[in-house]
């Protein structure tokens, strides 16, 4: 596709539900990564990944967050036993990021915005 | 993670000012970026940097390898500016804690 996608746009969860995020980024983008952005907040570091290796997931706030990017491509944020306090936007973002430590612009998408009551 | 810290946290400016966001990390990096965020907005990508000085309009970023640091200045600010403007770095995606400027008419 042309940018980034993220999807559901929208998700409202109860609370206990678990919820899977998707994020479609730039074909041919290497680099992927997820951040959670709380309503007035600015965003936090979740995970990295470099095609299918999660180099960095030190951000997961809890065990009960799973990233996974199995083909080097799409990758799936996985919420299991929601609380209220995940709610947030969930940004994806991508970039070319060349092998040899070279990078590329970064390009986010939309968000996926999850409300858990 | 303090591997990359943004000063002011907020700024406010008048129409006009010359502005600087400061950005100062702490790992080893590819680039640096720094990107836009208005309110309710997504993110947009401002620059990529490696090295040097780069400059788009009235934006102007520099990075200082050897400090670690890096800068983002506004000319001639505008209201239209107003946003949460963030410093982060590659390979690792770091961000900063964001930057808040309201530049007033």
């Amino acid at each position: 596709g042309a940018g980034v996608s993220q999807s559901p746009r929208y998700k409202v969860a109860k609370r206990g539900q678990d919820v899977a995020l998707r994020c479609d980024p730039i074909s041919g983008h290497v680099s992927l990564f997820w951040y959670q952005q709380a309503l007035g907040q600015g965003p936090e570091f979740l995970t990295y990944f470099q095609n299918e290796a999660q180099l960095d997931k030190s951000g997961l706030p809890s065990d009960r967050f799973f990233a996974e990017r199995p083909e080097g491509s799409v990758s799936t944020l996985k919420i299991q036993r929601t609380q209220q306090e995940d709610s947030a936007v969930y940004l994806c973002a991508s970039s070319l990021g060349l092998a040899g430590g070279r990078t590329g612009e970064l390009f986010f998408g939309e968000g996926s915005r999850l409300t858990v009551l | 993670k303090n591997e990359v810290e943004q000063s002011p946290q907020n700024l406010t400016a008048q129409e006009g000012e010359f502005i600087t966001i400061n950005c100062s990390y702490s790992v080893g990096i590819s680039a640096l970026h720094w990107l836009q965020q208005h309110p309710g907005g997504g993110i947009v990508s401002l620059f990529m940097l490696s090295s040097g000085k780069k400059k788009h309009g009235r934006l102007i970023a520099t990075i200082n390898i050897q400090e670690k640091h890096s800068s983002l200045h506004i000319t001639a600010s505008h209201p239209r500016d107003s946003a949460v403007y963030i410093c982060a770095v590659s390979p690792r995606g770091y961000f900063g804690s964001g930057t808040k400027l309201n530049v007033k008419p």
